[in-house]
Order: C-alpha cells, then structure tokens, then sequence
C-alpha cells in the first residue's frame, strides 16, 4: 500500500489566492482527518469524516476555510481566500474503523506558504 | 476530557547513552496511548501503542514505553541512542474507541556524536 498519499507537497502563493489540498486515504479506511501543524501551536485537529460524512469540523479556524469528501478515496482542504497566517504545514490521516487498537497513519503533508 | 503533557520541549543526549522521554496524560476513560516520531520535513509515523492490554510496550527501532496507570504515565524510553534518533516525538492519548486524538507538544531529540 502506498499509505496516506497528499499533493502537494509545497505550494506558495500570494494573499488572497484560493489554495486546495489534497488527500488520499488508506483503502480501506473510512475515517479521515485534517491537522494543521505551526510552530506556535502545534498539531491541531481541523475536521474530521468517517464515512466521507463531516463529523468534526470545530476546528476549522474560520469560514475561509472549508473541506469535502465526495467519495472514500479522496478529499480536498480549500483556503479562500489565503491569507499569511494560514502559512503550515497540514497533514492528512486516515484510520479503520474505530477501535482502540487502531491508530492513524499520517501523509507527508503539505508545506503551505502565503506571501 | 483528555489531555497529555510533555515535560520537555527539548532532550539533548550523546550518541549511545539512554534515552527518556516523558509524558503524562489525563483522561475520564480507559485510554489508547501512542507515540508517533516525526523527522525533519515528514510526516508522523507511529512508534508504538498501548490499547490495554501488556503495560510494557515495544515499538520500532529498540523503542520501548511503560504504561503506568497510577502515575498516568507513558514515558518512552531507549537503551543507546542513534544519530538518526534525532527528530521530534509526539505522545498521543485517545479516550475509548473515539477517533478523537490529542497531541503533546512534542519533545525534541537531539543527538550528540
């Protein structure tokens, strides 16, 4: 198995631009889950699916911020508009269904830079 | 709730000698524990993990962590450090059979030749 796949893996852009990342899952997986890693705050958990259904989003920072996941083999974060402090790196996971024997896997992230 | 605790941002050891690293944890409920390493500009990989059953838990690359209940600990531990044990380490605590995980602050390891 290829584990978690995301791409990018770097993307740059400029204030105010729209930027959608984007995951694979595990086959086999149905629960997905976004995290936003800074150096102020850590791992931070944005939403979460099981299913492809949101079932957590709490931690989205803000309306400019929003994901989907129209099937189980794939998901998409979008930022629109991009702003500076949006700069992170943001990973995507995936586990089985929950047990507590299970953990997530974890893709390489993407290293997002807003100028 | 859950929380974890990481008592130090930083660990600093020479190549060869012991390694600890150490978390507390909190949690209402029978919790799963797991340390995850992440090196430079990857992702999180797991080490190993306690779900209730053996408290004494061995991972990969000679890791190892003891679950102790009445000191909710779950410290993480080595016998002789590698050069390439260097990286951050995360200690991750999840209540039940949730998929709500909470993260440390993460501890990094140095290294010294």
């Amino acid at each position: 198995d290829a584990g978690v796949i995301q791409s990018p893996r770097h993307e740059v852009t400029e204030m105010g631009q729209e930027v959608t990342l984007r995951c694979k899952p595990i086959s086999g997986h149905n629960s997905l889950f976004w995290y936003r890693q800074t150096m102020m705050r850590g791992l931070e958990l944005l939403i979460y699916f099981n299913n492809n259904v949101p079932i957590d989003d709490s931690g989205m920072p803000e309306d400019r911020f929003s994901a989907k996941m129209p099937n189980a083999s794939f998901s998409t974060l979008k930022i629109q508009p991009s702003e500076p402090r949006d700069s992170a790196v943001y990973f995507c996971a995936s586990s089985s269904p929950p047990d507590r024997r299970n953990e997530q896997f974890f893709g390489p992230g993407t290293r997002l830079t807003v100028l | 709730a859950q929380s974890v605790t990481q008592l130090d941002s930083h660990v600093s050891v020479s190549e060869g000698t012991p390694v600890l690293l150490r978390c507390n944890y909190s949690s209402s409920y029978s919790p799963s524990l797991f340390w995850y390493v992440q090196h430079p500009n990857k992702g999180l990989q797991l080490l190993l993990k306690y779900t209730s059953a053996a408290t004494l838990v061995k991972g990969i690359n000679g890791f190892e962590a003891e679950f102790k209940k009445s000191e909710t600990s779950f410290h993480l531990t080595k016998p002789s450090a590698h050069m390439s044990d260097a990286a951050e380490y995360f200690c991750v605590v999840r209540e039940g059979a949730g998929n709500m995980l909470t993260f440390g602050g993460g501890t990094r390891l140095m290294v010294k030749p």
